[in-house]
Protein backbone atom coordinates (compact mmCIF):
# COMPACT_ATOMS: atom_id res chain seq x y z
CA UNK A 1 0.00 0.00 0.00
CA UNK A 2 1.20 3.50 -0.91
CA UNK A 3 2.74 5.86 1.91
CA UNK A 4 0.61 8.59 2.58
CA UNK A 5 1.99 11.93 4.15
CA UNK A 6 0.31 14.53 6.27
CA UNK A 7 0.66 17.22 8.19
CA UNK A 8 1.80 16.95 11.76
CA UNK A 9 -0.66 19.42 13.95
CA UNK A 10 -3.37 22.16 12.33
CA UNK A 11 -5.23 24.25 14.02
CA UNK A 12 -9.11 25.07 13.21
CA UNK A 13 -11.63 28.03 14.36
CA UNK A 14 -14.66 26.09 16.09
CA UNK A 15 -17.29 26.55 13.41
CA UNK A 16 -15.30 27.33 10.86
CA UNK A 17 -14.07 24.38 8.01
CA UNK A 18 -11.30 22.06 8.82
CA UNK A 19 -9.11 21.07 5.79
CA UNK A 20 -6.87 18.52 6.56
CA UNK A 21 -4.63 17.50 3.50
CA UNK A 22 -2.60 14.45 2.38
CA UNK A 23 0.01 13.53 0.16
CA UNK A 24 -0.32 9.96 -2.14
CA UNK A 25 1.96 10.30 -4.85
CA UNK A 26 2.63 6.51 -5.10
CA UNK A 27 -1.11 5.51 -4.90
CA UNK A 28 -2.16 2.73 -7.31
CA UNK A 29 -4.75 2.71 -9.21
CA UNK A 30 -6.76 0.13 -7.30
CA UNK A 31 -5.83 1.49 -3.86
CA UNK A 32 -8.57 3.59 -2.03
CA UNK A 33 -7.85 6.60 0.67
CA UNK A 34 -9.65 6.08 3.81
CA UNK A 35 -9.67 8.61 6.50
CA UNK A 36 -9.85 7.71 9.72
CA UNK A 37 -9.72 9.55 13.50
CA UNK A 38 -8.94 8.99 16.74
CA UNK A 39 -10.14 11.10 19.33
CA UNK A 40 -8.09 11.07 22.98
CA UNK A 41 -7.91 7.65 24.49
CA UNK A 42 -10.39 6.09 22.53
CA UNK A 43 -10.42 3.85 19.36
CA UNK A 44 -10.16 4.64 15.64
CA UNK A 45 -13.45 6.40 14.28
CA UNK A 46 -14.13 5.45 10.33
CA UNK A 47 -15.02 9.11 8.64
CA UNK A 48 -14.99 8.67 5.23
CA UNK A 49 -13.09 6.79 1.91
CA UNK A 50 -13.09 7.35 -1.85
CA UNK A 51 -11.44 6.11 -5.11
CA UNK A 52 -11.23 8.94 -7.43
CA UNK A 53 -14.76 11.20 -7.33
CA UNK A 54 -15.21 13.46 -4.52
CA UNK A 55 -17.37 11.75 -1.80
CA UNK A 56 -19.67 13.21 0.82
CA UNK A 57 -21.44 11.72 3.98
CA UNK A 58 -22.73 13.19 7.59
CA UNK A 59 -19.59 13.76 8.65
CA UNK A 60 -17.21 14.74 5.87
CA UNK A 61 -16.21 15.90 2.48
CA UNK A 62 -13.48 13.71 1.02
CA UNK A 63 -11.65 15.85 -2.37
CA UNK A 64 -9.36 13.53 -4.57
CA UNK A 65 -7.21 15.32 -6.89
CA UNK A 66 -7.76 14.52 -10.43
CA UNK A 67 -3.96 12.68 -10.16
CA UNK A 68 -4.91 11.08 -7.23
CA UNK A 69 -1.78 12.08 -6.00
CA UNK A 70 -3.20 14.09 -2.98
CA UNK A 71 -6.52 14.54 -1.17
CA UNK A 72 -8.34 16.80 1.20
CA UNK A 73 -10.77 15.83 4.19
CA UNK A 74 -12.84 18.77 4.56
CA UNK A 75 -14.90 19.00 8.10
CA UNK A 76 -17.20 21.71 7.00
CA UNK A 77 -18.23 22.78 10.62
CA UNK A 78 -15.43 22.29 13.11
CA UNK A 79 -16.58 21.85 16.55
CA UNK A 80 -14.40 21.45 19.54
CA UNK A 81 -15.40 17.58 19.24
CA UNK A 82 -13.36 17.76 16.27
CA UNK A 83 -10.14 17.37 18.20
CA UNK A 84 -8.72 14.57 17.49
CA UNK A 85 -5.62 12.57 15.48
CA UNK A 86 -6.84 12.51 11.74
CA UNK A 87 -5.26 9.55 9.61
CA UNK A 88 -5.21 8.95 5.74
CA UNK A 89 -4.24 5.93 4.48
CA UNK A 90 -4.22 4.33 1.21
CA UNK A 91 -5.38 0.60 1.24
CA UNK A 92 -6.01 -1.86 -1.70
CA UNK A 93 -8.64 -4.05 -1.79
CA UNK A 94 -7.77 -6.93 1.17
CA UNK A 95 -4.86 -4.78 2.06
CA UNK A 96 -4.25 -4.22 5.71
CA UNK A 97 -5.09 -0.87 7.67
CA UNK A 98 -1.49 0.63 8.27
CA UNK A 99 -1.60 3.53 10.58
CA UNK A 100 0.89 6.37 10.24
CA UNK A 101 1.67 9.65 12.35
CA UNK A 102 -1.50 11.17 11.15
CA UNK A 103 -2.56 15.15 11.40
CA UNK A 104 -3.52 16.44 15.27
CA UNK A 105 -6.21 18.76 14.71
CA UNK A 106 -7.16 21.09 17.60
CA UNK A 107 -10.33 23.06 16.90
CA UNK A 108 -10.54 26.23 19.20
CA UNK A 109 -13.32 27.94 20.65
CA UNK B 1 -25.51 -4.20 19.07
CA UNK B 2 -22.91 -4.11 21.60
CA UNK B 3 -20.40 -3.63 18.65
CA UNK B 4 -16.84 -4.52 19.27
CA UNK B 5 -16.00 -5.13 23.11
CA UNK B 6 -12.85 -5.59 25.22
CA UNK B 7 -11.97 -6.98 28.46
CA UNK B 8 -10.32 -6.12 30.74
CA UNK B 9 -10.43 -2.12 30.19
CA UNK B 10 -7.29 -1.72 32.51
CA UNK B 11 -4.21 -4.20 33.64
CA UNK B 12 -1.37 -4.26 35.43
CA UNK B 13 1.05 -7.13 35.09
CA UNK B 14 4.32 -7.92 36.59
CA UNK B 15 7.04 -9.02 33.73
CA UNK B 16 7.04 -12.09 32.94
CA UNK B 17 3.40 -12.95 33.94
CA UNK B 18 0.57 -13.99 31.30
CA UNK B 19 -2.74 -12.92 30.51
CA UNK B 20 -5.27 -12.94 27.89
CA UNK B 21 -6.77 -9.35 26.18
CA UNK B 22 -10.58 -10.55 25.21
CA UNK B 23 -12.29 -9.40 22.11
CA UNK B 24 -15.19 -10.03 20.87
CA UNK B 25 -17.92 -9.02 18.32
CA UNK B 26 -21.74 -9.56 17.46
CA UNK B 27 -21.64 -8.35 13.73
CA UNK B 28 -20.72 -11.33 12.00
CA UNK B 29 -17.44 -9.96 11.10
CA UNK B 30 -15.02 -12.17 9.45
CA UNK B 31 -12.20 -9.92 9.70
CA UNK B 32 -10.28 -9.08 13.27
CA UNK B 33 -7.37 -7.58 14.01
CA UNK B 34 -5.85 -6.36 16.76
CA UNK B 35 -3.27 -2.56 17.20
CA UNK B 36 -1.09 -1.54 19.86
CA UNK B 37 -0.75 2.20 20.61
CA UNK B 38 2.28 3.55 22.22
CA UNK B 39 2.38 6.86 23.68
CA UNK B 40 2.28 9.26 21.37
CA UNK B 41 2.36 7.10 18.50
CA UNK B 42 -0.07 5.79 15.88
CA UNK B 43 -1.56 2.43 16.11
CA UNK B 44 0.43 -0.58 14.59
CA UNK B 45 -0.77 -3.70 13.74
CA UNK B 46 0.20 -6.90 15.60
CA UNK B 47 -2.11 -9.87 14.66
CA UNK B 48 -4.91 -10.26 12.06
CA UNK B 49 -7.21 -12.78 11.34
CA UNK B 50 -9.78 -13.01 7.79
CA UNK B 51 -11.82 -15.82 9.51
CA UNK B 52 -12.36 -18.66 12.17
CA UNK B 53 -9.25 -21.16 12.28
CA UNK B 54 -7.00 -18.50 9.87
CA UNK B 55 -4.29 -15.89 11.80
CA UNK B 56 -1.96 -13.77 10.24
CA UNK B 57 1.15 -11.54 11.69
CA UNK B 58 1.04 -7.34 11.19
CA UNK B 59 3.96 -5.35 11.82
CA UNK B 60 4.53 -6.37 15.39
CA UNK B 61 3.86 -9.69 16.45
CA UNK B 62 6.67 -11.13 18.61
CA UNK B 63 5.84 -10.86 22.13
CA UNK B 64 2.26 -12.32 21.48
CA UNK B 65 -0.12 -15.25 19.75
CA UNK B 66 -3.51 -15.15 18.39
CA UNK B 67 -5.63 -18.06 17.60
CA UNK B 68 -9.36 -17.51 16.47
CA UNK B 69 -11.92 -20.64 17.05
CA UNK B 70 -15.25 -18.60 16.58
CA UNK B 71 -16.15 -16.16 14.36
CA UNK B 72 -17.03 -13.98 17.55
CA UNK B 73 -13.77 -13.75 19.41
CA UNK B 74 -10.16 -12.83 18.65
CA UNK B 75 -8.28 -13.20 21.88
CA UNK B 76 -4.71 -12.00 22.22
CA UNK B 77 -2.16 -14.21 24.72
CA UNK B 78 1.18 -12.18 26.13
CA UNK B 79 3.20 -15.00 26.93
CA UNK B 80 5.63 -13.87 29.23
CA UNK B 81 5.05 -10.08 29.79
CA UNK B 82 8.01 -7.39 29.18
CA UNK B 83 7.49 -3.84 29.98
CA UNK B 84 8.15 -2.63 26.15
CA UNK B 85 4.61 -3.80 26.43
CA UNK B 86 3.17 -1.64 28.14
CA UNK B 87 0.60 -0.11 25.55
CA UNK B 88 -3.16 0.73 24.93
CA UNK B 89 -4.44 -2.24 22.56
CA UNK B 90 -7.25 -2.27 20.60
CA UNK B 91 -9.34 -4.76 18.52
CA UNK B 92 -10.85 -3.99 15.32
CA UNK B 93 -13.16 -5.80 12.87
CA UNK B 94 -15.06 -5.60 9.46
CA UNK B 95 -16.71 -7.69 6.93
CA UNK B 96 -13.87 -8.38 5.29
CA UNK B 97 -10.30 -7.90 5.54
CA UNK B 98 -9.86 -4.00 5.01
CA UNK B 99 -11.16 -3.90 1.43
CA UNK B 100 -13.14 -1.09 -0.66
CA UNK B 101 -16.28 -1.36 1.06
CA UNK B 102 -15.25 -2.72 4.40
CA UNK B 103 -14.82 0.22 7.85
CA UNK B 104 -13.16 -1.21 10.83
CA UNK B 105 -14.50 -0.88 13.62
CA UNK B 106 -13.00 -0.09 17.11
CA UNK B 107 -13.08 -1.49 20.59
CA UNK B 108 -12.57 0.96 23.29
CA UNK B 109 -8.79 -0.09 24.20
CA UNK B 110 -7.01 -2.27 26.66
CA UNK B 111 -4.92 -0.39 28.66
CA UNK B 112 -1.51 -2.62 29.94
CA UNK B 113 1.32 -1.84 32.24
CA UNK B 114 4.10 -4.24 32.80
CA UNK B 115 6.26 -3.59 36.03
Amino acid sequence: DAKTTQPTSMDCAEGRAANLPCNHSTISGNEYVYWYRQIHSQGPQYIIHGLKNNETNEMASLIITEDRKSSTLILPHATLRDTAVYYCIALNQGGKLIFGQGTELSVKP
Amino acid sequence: NAGVTQTPKFQVLKTGQSMTLQCAQDMNHEYMSWYRQDPGMGLRLIHYSVGAGITDQGEVPNGYNVSRSTTEDFPLRLLSAAPSQTSVYFCASSYWGTGATDTQYFGPGTRLTVL
